[in-house]
């Protein structure tokens, strides 16, 4: 089993939709959970950090669920510069530890 | 937030050469620094652990007499492609881990795209 997996994509949706990523992850002992996006030939970037509680960040909602060790992005009202790589990731265990990467599910929103 | 760079951002060899990429953090020190690597439509695989003075610890399937790892100094993390073939060409990205209240998040260089001929 893939340490992290993820929805297949791509997605491809109209401006203004929601659109929900979800992830799972192997890991008991994993204690970072995070999105981050990554544009075509570029180095990712962090999206936001995810937490027990869930949290929201705009348009971006993250939610975690320790006990079926699975993790979802909601994208509302999707804007064009949405369109991107999103990529689940996860730590191996205590801070400081190697990022474990999703192979990432494709966004493109079109007008 | 923190800042890691990475040097060359793009490089072509000829096969048999040997590459080196230099990651630095600019404005932090940091004990741990990963490098992974990204080959096309696929997702960031973590090859090895650099830790500073120590050596570095592969992931398995990661041929250390190939890649090599020297993390000298609290800034600086080198990654080596020794005599690269055609296969090794791909995408190598490194990343920085910080300290203290912050030492779950990671910092990612800009990327090296390596072209081996």
């Amino acid at each position: 089993r893939k340490e992290v997996e993820q929805d297949p994509g791509p997605f491809n949706v109209p401006e203004g939709a929601t659109v929900a990523f979800n992830c799972t992850y192997s890991n008991s002992a994993s204690q970072s959970f995070f999105w981050y996006r990554q544009d075509c030939r570029k180095e990712p970037k962090l999206l936001m950090s995810v937490y027990s509680s869930g949290n929201e960040d705009g348009r971006f909602t993250a939610q975690l669920n320790r006990a079926s060790q699975y993790i979802s992005l909601l994208i509302r009202d999707s804007k064009l510069s949405d369109s991107a790589t999103y990529l689940c990731v996860v730590n191996r265990g205590q801070a400081g530890t190697a990022l474990i990467f999703g192979k990432g599910t494709t966004l493109s929103v079109s007008s | 937030g923190a800042v890691v760079s990475q040097h060359p951002s793009r490089v072509i060899c000829k096969s048999g050469t040997s590459v080196k990429i230099e990651c630095r953090s600019l404005d932090f020190q940091a004990t741990t620094m990963f490098w992974y690597r990204q080959f096309p439509k696929q997702s960031l695989m973590l090859m090895a652990t650099s830790n500073e003075g120590s050596k570095a610890t592969y992931e398995q399937g990661v041929e250390k007499d190939k890649f090599l790892i020297n993390h000298a100094s609290l800034t600086l993390s080198t990654l080596t492609v020794t005599s690269a073939h055609p296969e090794d060409s791909s995408f190598y990205i490194c990343s920085a881990g910080s300290k203290g209240e912050r030492s779950h998040e990671q910092y990612f260089g800009p990327g090296t795209r390596l072209t081996v001929t």
